[in-house]
């Protein structure tokens, strides 16, 4: 099956730095990536699209200025979380459509600890 | 957009014995509805999935069955065993090729 790649799988940092996740697709192009955000003993929540060579589109609710996503090839969307804060602590997982009307393949996952 | 409940939050089951766990969605246009299960930590597994051209799909011990004029789908596992607890998302893939997942159940097979 396809394999979608995403680094670090953890991470801690102090508040107000900035943290970039990476998401990849190893064995396809991935034309659309998705973002979701996981708190504890909840679901996945959808955060944004990630579109190959287009800004990315967020979800209501969701600050594109906080969150940046930058997909700028085909096998890797980038999030990075601005100035984070203790409640951004959250598992990020991104996951990617290799075509449409297919299954989407989900990355490893990235749990975030902001102190 | 498109609106999934999930039920229960919680089901603890014997080993051996079934479990089924439901889910509702409210956008008739949709036509894909994966269920992954998701273990501490890790992401989430998709265990087998349907489209909305067939009413039952099964693998094994699991099946999917699939109501489109009543939008529900329903995830069943027979012959439960202690790793199969663990919990469980329905899905819905929206407008977009967006997934809106239901709120998650939690299994526990007691042995």
């Amino acid at each position: 099956g396809a394999v979608v790649s995403q680094h670090p799988s953890r991470v801690i940092c102090k508040s107000g730095t900035s943290v970039k996740i990476e998401c990849r697709s190893l064995d396809f192009q991935a034309t659309t990536m998705f973002w979701y955000r996981q708190f504890p003993k909840q679901s996945l929540m959808l955060m944004a699209t990630s579109n190959e060579g287009s800004k990315a589109t967020y979800e209501q609710g969701v600050e594109k200025d906080k969150f940046l996503i930058n997909h700028a090839s085909l096998t890797l969307s980038t999030l990075t979380v601005t100035s984070a804060h203790p409640e951004d602590s959250s598992f990020y997982i991104c996951s990617a459509l290799r075509n449409t009307n297919e299954k989407l393949f989900f990355g490893s996952g990235t749990q975030l600890s902001v102190l | 957009g498109e609106n999934v409940e999930q039920h229960p939050s919680t089901l603890s089951v014997q080993e051996g014995d079934s479990a089924v766990i439901k889910c509702t969605y409210s956008d008739s246009a949709s036509n894909y509805f994966p269920w992954y299960k998701q273990e501490l930590g890790k992401r989430p597994q998709l265990i087998i999935d349907i489209r909305s051209n067939v009413g039952e799909k099964k693998d094994q011990r699991i099946a999917v069955t699939l109501n489109k004029t009543a939008k529900h789908f329903s995830l069943h596992i027979t012959e439960t065993q202690p790793e199969d607890s663990a919990v469980y998302f329905c899905a819905v893939m929206e407008y977009g090729n967006k997934l809106v997942f239901g709120a998650g159940t939690i299994l526990r097979v007691k042995s």
